[in-house]
């Protein structure tokens, strides 16, 4: 158990919908990061936050969007969703934003879209 | 970045130890090595980072190179639960993001 949780554990939609998923930091950990993992592109980095400030952006489309609350919470909403959204999408933490910080991910989030 | 070259798959016997190669040659003086491991859609999971010395914690040993083109992560003595992808991820320099090649597929058999 790495500390960072995800919700819900499995999600399941319909084209166009949207939806938001949720992750919980380690205790103590500012820095909050998204990953997407498709069985075509593999796991690729999305979007990280760090106190509340967003840090730095990945391959992160559009219609996708995330912040990051006081309480170092983030959600990732995802919008007018196609089938192609379908992926595991797992959150990550780490204490601060260097280099060298370790980043601790969560169980991850199942998104089928139908 | 510096890019990462892992074999797509690799077998071992169970408490036999499993020696996991990656080539990172255009690696920079002050970027580090991360291994990561993915079983089977799990969120991956933190297993050892190294910059230039052997380091060595209770999941596996890191062997860089002198040169530091190369690094083997070693499982000592590897189990069936230890079958998994494994990531060499090098860090570039001003980024704390981690970018994920494809891995290594171990498979641990009886």
């Amino acid at each position: 158990d790495s500390g960072v949780t995800q919700t819900p554990k499995h999600l399941i939609t319909a084209t166009g919908q949207r939806v938001t998923l949720r992750c919980s930091p380690r205790s103590g950990d500012l820095s909050v990061y998204w990953y997407q993992q498709s069985l075509d592109q593999g796991l690729q980095f999305l979007i990280q936050y760090y106190n509340g400030e967003e840090r730095a952006k990945g391959n992160i489309l559009e219609r996708f969007s995330a912040q990051q609350f006081p309480d170092l919470h983030s959600e990732l909403n995802l919008s007018s969703l196609e089938l192609g959204d379908s992926a595991l999408y797992f959150c990550a933490s780490s204490v601060q934003a260097g280099r060298t910080d370790t980043q601790y991910f969560g169980p991850g989030t199942r998104l089928t879209v139908l | 970045d510096a890019k990462t070259t892992q074999p797509p798959s690799m077998d071992c016997a169970e408490g036999r130890a499993a020696n996991l190669p990656c080539n990172h040659s255009t690696i920079s003086g002050n970027e580090y090595v991360y291994w990561y491991r993915q079983i089977h859609s799990q969120g991956p999971q933190y297993i050892i980072h190294g910059l230039k010395n052997n380091e060595t914690n209770e999941m596996a040993s890191l062997i860089i190179t002198e040169d530091r083109k190369s690094s083997t992560l070693i499982l000592p003595h590897a189990t069936l639960r230890d079958t998994a992808v494994y990531y060499c991820i090098v860090r570039p320099q001003g980024y704390s993001t981690l970018t994920f090649g494809k891995g290594t597929m171990l498979l641990v058999s009886p």
